[in-house]
């Protein structure tokens, strides 16, 4: 079993509508979860970080965490074309807090 | 501005030479970090250093060297024992273990 589990995708919804990226981790004590964005051929940058069971919204961006279910998701609502990219999950390990990432979905929001 | 450099962007090498990147920060971040990053795939820990003088090992340190000299800076060398060191490599900072890192553009190494 991975340490995070995330299907490849491609996820593909039409612009405006709501796109919803799941992520599984295998560390139940994991503490800390984290979502990059990777546009092709770039380095991937950070945009939502969670910490406590719940939702945290930025803008259009919601992470959600359940951790009993051992599970974050990232909602993007309005997806704009400029939303397509790939959307790694990294789960901090518990023991050390080196960061253990997902491989990945390819989300493409088409105009 | 502040941020992560990396050189070279592309590098080809020819099999049995060894090659070394550069990974340079002015982020003032105690810890750095290498990751590769194969197609279609996430990104794997090569090696990190938390502070000046001290790195560890990552999940794939193997055929692979680093140093950390001075704060700002974490070069890596891929050894021609790395069996297949044809990937996109990633360099990266963070403040002490908060898990939020910031991401140089990479170097994209092609064996030859």
């Amino acid at each position: 079993q991975k340490e995070v589990e995330q299907n490849s995708g491609p996820l593909s919804v039409p612009e405006g509508a709501i796109a919803s990226l799941n992520c599984t981790y295998s560390d139940r004590v994991s503490q800390s979860f984290f979502w990059y964005r990777q546009y092709s051929g770039k380095s991937p940058e950070l945009i939502m970080s969670i910490y406590s069971n719940g939702d945290k919204e930025d803008g259009r961006f919601t992470a959600q965490l359940n951790k009993a279910s051992q599970y974050v998701s990232l909602l993007i609502r309005d997806s704009q074309p400029s939303d397509s990219a790939t959307y790694l999950c990294a789960v901090a390990r518990s023991n050390t807090g080196k960061l253990i990432f997902g491989q990945g979905t390819t989300l493409q929001v088409k105009p | 501005d502040g941020g992560i450099t990396q050189s070279p962007k592309y590098l080809f090498r020819k099999e049995g030479q060894n090659v070394t990147l550069s990974c340079e920060q002015n982020l003032n971040h105690d810890a750095m970090y290498w990751y590769r990053q194969d197609p279609g795939q996430g990104l794997r820990l090569i090696y990190y250093s938390q502070i000046v003088n001290d790195f560890q090992k990552g999940d794939i340190a193997e055929g692979y060297s680093v140093s950390r000299e001075k704060k700002e800076s974490f070069p890596l060398t891929v050894t021609s024992a790395q069996k297949n060191p044809t990937a996109f490599y990633l360099c990266a900072s963070s403040m002490q273990n908060t898990g939020e890192l910031f991401f140089g553009e990479g170097s994209r190494l092609t064996v030859l």
